[in-house]
């Protein structure tokens, strides 16, 4: 299964609402994840189930979509979400992550 | 708290062979499956390969099948990945990451820091 993210970069400022989709090649019903990473880090769980967040995660991150269409939203940049962004289906094996979407900062 | 660590990532010439481990403490082990992730430098995330917790069934990614052993230890609490034949291609961090449920693959929550295995003559 292929997962195709848009876009491939973002930039904003600090408070700006942001939303990145991401598309299965086949329908995945909700098994959908969306991971943060910062330069030099491991990846961090975000979401999980498309729109189920991750225990300590704040609740500015939300994540929605089913089958084919999925979107991750930030409301309310802040400093530290400037980072990159990964959604992964958990369909079906072989696993697959998509391109990622790097956040920058404007 | 649940920690993940990986080691045996060096830097070996094309065609050799490396075992990376992840030594898993802070949670029951046995009743969790475990994942191998890449990211080649500069890169995006790409799954490799996953452990039931039982360790009875394995899933790889094509390009690693043949290549690739992942195997558990339940007794000692760690994960292995045996890579062979390296190509280039193979040069990542790998991470290993337990899944966020017991007995479910899903979804990966905790994670190592990684383990670096660069293929060059």
């Amino acid at each position: 299964i292929q997962m195709t993210q848009s876009p491939s970069s973002v930039s904003a400022s600090v408070g700006d609402r942001v939303t990145i989709t991401c598309r299965a090649s086949q329908g995945i019903s909700s098994r959908l994840a969306w991971y943060q990473q910062t330069p030099g880090k491991a990846p961090k769980l975000l979401i999980f189930g498309a729109s189920t967040l991750q225990s300590g995660v704040p609740s500015r991150f939300s994540g929605s979509g089913s089958g084919t269409e999925f979107s991750l939203t930030i409301s309310g940049l802040q400093p530290e979400d400037f980072a990159s962004y990964f959604c992964q289906q958990a369909d079906s094996f072989p696993y697959s992550f998509g391109q990622g979407t790097k956040v920058e900062i404007k | 708290q649940v920690q993940l660590v990986e080691s045996g990532g060096n830097v070996v010439p094309p065609g050799k062979s490396l075992r990376l481990s992840c030594a898993a403490s802070g949670f029951t082990f046995s009743t969790y499956p475990l994942h191998w992730v890449r990211q080649a430098p500069g890169r995006g995330l790409e799954w490799v390969a996953t452990i039931s917790s039982g360790g009875n069934n394995k899933y790889y990614r094509e390009s690693v099948r043949g290549r690739f052993t992942i195997s558990r230890d339940n007794s000692r609490g760690t994960l292995y990945l045996e890579v062979n034949s390296l190509y280039s291609e193979d040069t990542a961090i790998y991470y290993c990451s337990r899944t966020i449920r017991e007995y479910d693959y899903s979804y990966m929550g905790d994670w190592g820091k990684g383990t670096t295995v660069t293929v060059s003559s």
